[in-house]
């Protein structure tokens, strides 16, 4: 079981720029969840998605922010125009329906210049 | 869910001790708790659940108590471990629906050696 992958682990972009950060759940995990995570704010859920259907997206902080899950092995989060205050590690997190414990990524690491 | 300041409260403990790491939750109808351990660069781990049906429960040189009367949650450490240096994160859930964890503050454990 290779875990939640995220790619890239780091991405450094200027202001303006699009940035697409990439998530691959556990196979057979039917939940996924996208997190954002600063000194200020600590781990904020931005998004999940429960069968690849978005359910709850109330803590997109803006249109700027966008995400996909187009399979269940697959999901991007995306920022467009990205700023300064993106600025934070996101993190990708599955889980298995019957079971409520999370499995977190290694996050990306994104900084915007 | 909860922000997090810039400072994380912290908790120095000498190698081999016992480490107290506590957590003050903020739905009274939450009824399922979990600790997470992240360590420097990586995603939050999961350490120890609990249901509310339960007030103790036992790991691996790990304790969950659960006070529900006064909304605390308590992870104790046996022995720590230089290894076991990271921010502790409690998080917690109502299980009916699809609710998604909600992350508390967390708190920075550091282990002299």
């Amino acid at each position: 079981d290779a875990g939640v992958i995220q790619s890239p682990r780091h991405e450094v972009t200027e202001m303006g720029q699009e940035v697409t950060l990439r998530c691959k759940p556990i196979s057979g995990h039917d939940s996924l969840f996208w997190y954002r995570q600063t000194m200020m704010r600590g781990l904020e859920l931005l998004i999940y998605f429960n069968n690849n259907v978005p359910i709850d997206d109330s803590g997109m902080p803006e249109d700027r922010f966008s995400a996909k899950m187009p399979n269940a092995s697959f999901s991007t989060l995306k920022i467009q125009p990205s700023e300064p205050r993106d600025s934070a590690v996101y993190f990708c997190a599955s889980r298995r329906d019957r079971t409520y414990g999370y499995t977190f990524g290694s996050g990306t690491r994104l900084t915007v210049v | 869910g909860e922000s997090v300041g810039l400072h994380l409260p912290t908790l120095s403990v000498q190698e081999g001790d016992n480490s107290i790491i506590n957590c003050a939750y903020s739905n009274s109808a939450s009824d399922y708790f979990i600790w997470y351990k992240q360590e420097s660069g990586k995603g939050p781990q999961f350490i120890i659940d609990i249901r509310s049906n339960m007030d103790k429960r036992q790991g691996q040189r790990v304790t969950v108590l659960l006070n529900k009367t006064v909304k605390h949650l308590s992870l104790q450490i046996a022995a720590t471990q230089p290894g076991d240096s990271a921010v502790y994160f409690c998080a917690e859930k109502v299980l009916s629906g699809n609710t998604p964890l909600v992350f508390g503050k967390g708190t920075r454990l550091s282990v002299i050696a």
